[in-house]
């Protein structure tokens, strides 16, 4: 099975920071990779695809990058509804298999 | 408006049984694979088990292989997981969500989810 290794596995931030999550997996899975945010109590939801397609309705401010093993969510300017835990996923092979997670939370 | 119901979730023995469905609406569900992917509380994401569009391919977790059985009627729009010998660590929420993980559509939607809880 492909590890998706995700870090770091929480981080304190403001209102208006750049924040950078990385996923590392442990074969390359081409652009294969999504990523997800979840908010308390709430269902995940898909904000990228293909590594780097942001999901109809999700803001501009949310992007992706990466190819291979090496991948990166990024919020340009953080705002308040953006905490929440995010979530990498890779669909290149069988098992689809999810990083372990990054909790955001307010500093 | 694509929108995916779970229900059958429930408090159930260890070594008991319980069958979760998924009740789809807003797509041509015959056209898309489908998914279980399950969260243990205050845990991450697991995925379950997939089906083909027409049944033909099904994949499952090894945490599951040989216990649960996922299958689906298209005629009713839904999706189904039989799950069997439940244990401890079967304890979660049980999502359902659409698309092929060998294509974009991977995990596109998914259901509220339905609570699975394995206790005596």
């Amino acid at each position: 099975d492909i590890q998706m290794t995700q870090s770091p596995s929480a981080m304190s931030a403001s209102v208006g920071d750049r924040v950078t999550i990385t996923c590392r997996a442990s074969q390359g899975i081409s652009n294969y990779l999504a990523w997800f945010q979840q908010k308390p109590g709430k269902v995940p939801k898909r904000l990228i695809y293909a590594a780097s397609t942001l999901q109809s309705g999700v803001p501009s401010r949310f992007s992706g990058s990466g190819s291979g093993t090496e991948f990166t969510l990024t919020i340009s300017s953080l705002q308040p509804e953006d905490f929440a835990t995010y979530y990498c996923l890779q669909h290149n092979s069988y098992p689809p298999t999810f990083g372990g997670g990054t909790k955001v939370e307010i500093k | 408006e694509v929108q995916l119901v779970e229900s059958g979730g429930g408090l159930v023995q260890p070594g008991g049984s319980l069958r979760l469905s998924c009740a789809a609406s807003g797509f041509t569900f015959s056209d898309y694979s489908m998914n279980w992917v399950r969260q243990a509380p205050g845990k991450g994401l697991e995925w379950v088990s997939s089906i083909s569009s027409g049944s033909s391919t099904i994949y499952y977790a090894d945490s599951v292989k040989g216990r649960f059985t996922i299958s689906r009627d298209n005629a009713k729009n839904s999706l189904y997981l039989q799950m069997n010998s439940l244990r401890a660590e079967d304890t979660a929420v049980y999502y359902c969500a659409r698309g092929y993980c060998s294509s974009t559509s991977c995990l596109d939607y998914w259901g509220q989810g339905t609570l699975v809880t394995v206790s005596s």
